[in-house]
């Protein structure tokens, strides 16, 4: 069975510090790696994705992930943090061998805090 | 803003009721998708529409349905709601196409969240 697993309910960065929140997956075949991020009272966000090709994917307002096949992870980076980084981030898979459904497997979920 | 409508925002419903959640995908996609959020079973897919046909089905309940119009636009209908239908119900959209693997990413809409009393 597809699974996502993002083994911290939350983090906490100082502004200006690095910060990563962590996923891994597990699913039959090549995943399809997605993070989305999630603001109060707002939809999901698409951040950025992990098709094939490079394992350092970079995506929007300065996150990157870096896609680990031997640990089966894809975690999200972002070398300084903002205070408004802070909110909720999901990691989400799509497996390769799911049809022709792009239907997405969520992580639980991790709460970034970033303090000033 | 992701292009991605739904309406209401806001729905208090009593259990028992029935009710109707919309949701219009961003111009040119084909694909919909359905999610609920709840506190207990976080984000989980309900089921997914591809012009006008349903391609793929998640965890949804029988009492649940769903559709899509000839103009894309869906409907995810909620009927004798319980109490822990409570949740937010997102809508998302994405550019898929017929046959093919998707791997493109979906565009979430603000979502309704549904009160059952």
């Amino acid at each position: 069975a597809q699974s996502v697993a993002q083994p911290e309910d939350q983090v906490n960065v100082a502004e200006g510090n690095p910060l990563t929140v962590k996923c891994t997956y597990s699913v039959s075949g090549n995943p399809y790696l997605f993070w989305y991020v999630q603001y109060p009272n707002r939809g999901l966000q698409f951040l950025l994705k992990y098709i094939t090709g490079d394992n350092l994917v970079k995506g929007s307002y300065g996150f990157e992930a870096e896609f680990n096949k031997s640990q089966t992870s894809f975690h999200l980076k972002k070398p300084s943090a903002l205070v408004s980084d802070s909110a909720l981030y999901f990691c989400a898979v799509r497996a390769h061998f799911s049809g022709n459904t792009g239907k997405l497997i969520f992580g639980q979920g991790t709460t970034l805090e970033v303090k000033p | 803003d992701s292009g991605v409508t739904q309406t209401p925002k806001h729905l208090i419903t009593a259990t028992g009721q029935r009710v109707t959640l919309r949701c219009s995908p961003r111009s040119g996609d084909l694909s919909v998708y359905w999610y609920q959020q709840s506190l207990d079973q976080g984000l989980q897919f309900l089921i997914q529409y591809y012009n006008g046909e349903e391609r793929a089905k998640g965890n949804i309940l029988e009492r649940f349905s769903a559709q899509q119009f000839p103009d894309l636009h869906s409907e995810l209908n909620l009927s004798s709601l319980e109490l822990g239908d409570s949740a937010l119900y997102f809508c998302a959209s994405s550019v898929d196409s017929s046959g093919a693997l998707s791997y493109n990413e979906q565009f979430f809409g603000p979502g309704t969240r549904l009160t059952v009393l």
